[in-house]
């Protein structure tokens, strides 16, 4: 069945540091591909999506693109803050609105 | 516009009780789903319900967990009797339409944490 395997931490940066979070999925179809976070002490929220192969998808700073060929999207930013301090999960559906399937899901701890 | 509300937020139970979480979707959202996340793993799917119909409900672990959704509005997930593996944080899920539009968003509730002792 589909599976999503994200990089294990957790990751510790510096401040300004640059990020990568590695995710590499398996799937029979063509699914969305998504980033989400969650703060502490808050729920998960959307980061970032691409529905189709060569889509980028972007905010706050964040990045990933939708490799079809590596199966990949790994999620990066130039510049880590504090604030960006929680943890990641990279997941696919077979369309945005539907079921997901998660990876396990990345702590990031940016120190000042 | 309200979120997807979840309740309680917190739960701490003893082996053998049981506990009863709701979800409460975003008005007028077909779709409702439930997940889990267990010891810091990956965040599992554990059903779907189209209105007040389960359309999957392949991830439920067991007959102890029983999910439903009466009048197609707010969810109920008890869990009877609970055991210590059971332990984690319940998510809740909604999106609009059950039509697969590449613009469609789900959203997510703030999550229980359930601890079972």
């Amino acid at each position: 069945g589909d599976s999503v395997t994200q990089m294990e931490g957790p990751v510790t940066l510096s401040e300004e540091a640059f990020l990568t979070i590695n995710c590499t999925y398996t799937a029979t179809g063509y699914p969305s591909l998504f980033w989400y976070v969650q703060y502490p002490g808050e729920g998960l929220q959307l980061l970032l999506k691409a529905t189709k192969a060569d889509d980028k998808g972007s905010n706050k700073g964040f990045e990933a693109t939708y490799r079809k060929e590596t199966t990949s999207f790994h999620l990066e930013k130039g510049s880590v803050q504090v604030s960006d301090s929680a943890v990641y999960f990279c997941a696919l559906s077979d369309w945005p609105g539907g079921k997901l399937i998660f990876g396990q899901g990345t702590e990031l701890s940016v120190k000042p | 516009e309200a979120g997807v509300t979840q309740f309680p937020s917190h739960s701490v139970i003893e082996k053998g009780q049981t506990v009863t979480l709701r979800c409460d979707p975003i008005s007028g959202h077909d779709n409702l789903y439930w997940y889990r996340r267990v010891m810091g793993k990956e965040i599992k799917f554990l059903l779907h319900f189209v209105k007040e119909s389960k359309q999957d409900e392949s991830g439920m672990p067991n007959n102890r967990f029983l999910a439903e959704r009466t009048g197609g509005t707010y969810s109920t997930l008890k869990v009877q009797p609970a055991e210590l593996e059971d332990s984690g944080v319940y998510f809740c899920a909604s999106s609009q339409k059950p039509d697969r539009a590449p613009n469609e968003k789900l959203f997510f509730g703030s999550g229980t944490q359930l601890s079972v002792l």
